[in-house]
């Protein structure tokens, strides 16, 4: 079974440019995430969502950050204009549906520095 | 902040030792999933322990939950250097959401 795929591994761009990136879950799997882990700390969730549905986006950044899930599979997520505070390992996460006791998944995370 | 702690921050054993970690959490959980993390690497998923269970035992993993303490511990058994990497623990919300610690380093030496 493919496990949850995420595009691109790394990234370095300069402040107040943007950039993308992209999550495939696993096959079948309701339930996406996004987190942010900032160098030496642990996951932060920023966004969850339920198809396409977003069910908790209250520690997205929403004057830089978005995220969208349209036709409930892949999702995208977006930082325009960066910060340098930004620099994190975005991770994806899928589960199968919102039921507490599904394992959630990641994957390999997008790793973005800002200069 | 909502996120739990974790502890020790960092660790160091010999190989054949026993390692364990310690997490502490703030929120009310449906279950608590730990969570390893290599160098430069995602998570991946180790075990999971409902709120209704006290122990629970994966091959070399143990794990313990004490829900009136907002505890848990993960133990592994004869540890190796590939155990070497990060541990988290995640406290499994209602709604699906995991809140993590900020985890273990574990250095495990040949």
């Amino acid at each position: 079974e493919a496990g949850v795929a995420q595009s691109p591994r790394y990234k370095i761009i300069e402040k107040r440019q943007s950039v993308a990136f992209w999550c495939n879950p696993i096959s079948g799997h309701a339930t996406l995430y996004w987190y942010q882990q900032i160098l030496g700390q642990g996951p932060k969730l920023l966004i969850q969502f339920q198809n396409n549905g977003v069910v908790d986006d209250s520690q997205l950044p929403k004057d830089r950050f978005s995220a969208e899930r349209l036709k409930g599979v892949d999702s995208t997520l977006k930082i325009q204009p960066a910060k340098l505070e930004d620099s994190a390992v975005y991770l994806c996460a899928s589960s199968l549906d919102l039921s507490p006791g599904n394992t959630i998944y990641f994957g390999e995370g997008s790793w973005l520095t800002v200069v | 902040s909502q996120q739990g702690e974790e502890d020790p921050q960092a660790l160091s054993i010999q190989e054949g030792e026993n390692a364990t970690m310690n997490c502490s959490y703030k929120t009310s959980i449906n279950n608590l999933q730990w969570y390893r993390q290599n160098s430069g690497r995602g998570l991946v998923h180790l075990i999971l322990i409902r709120s209704n269970e006290r122990e629970k035992h994966s091959g070399r993993l143990r794990v313990t939950l004490d829900t009136s303490k907002k505890s848990s511990s993960l133990l592994i058994t004869a540890s190796r250097a590939a155990d070497t990497a990060s541990y988290f623990c995640a406290a499994g919300t209602q709604g699906g959401k995991l809140i993590f610690g900020q985890g273990t380093e574990l250095s495990v030496k040949p």
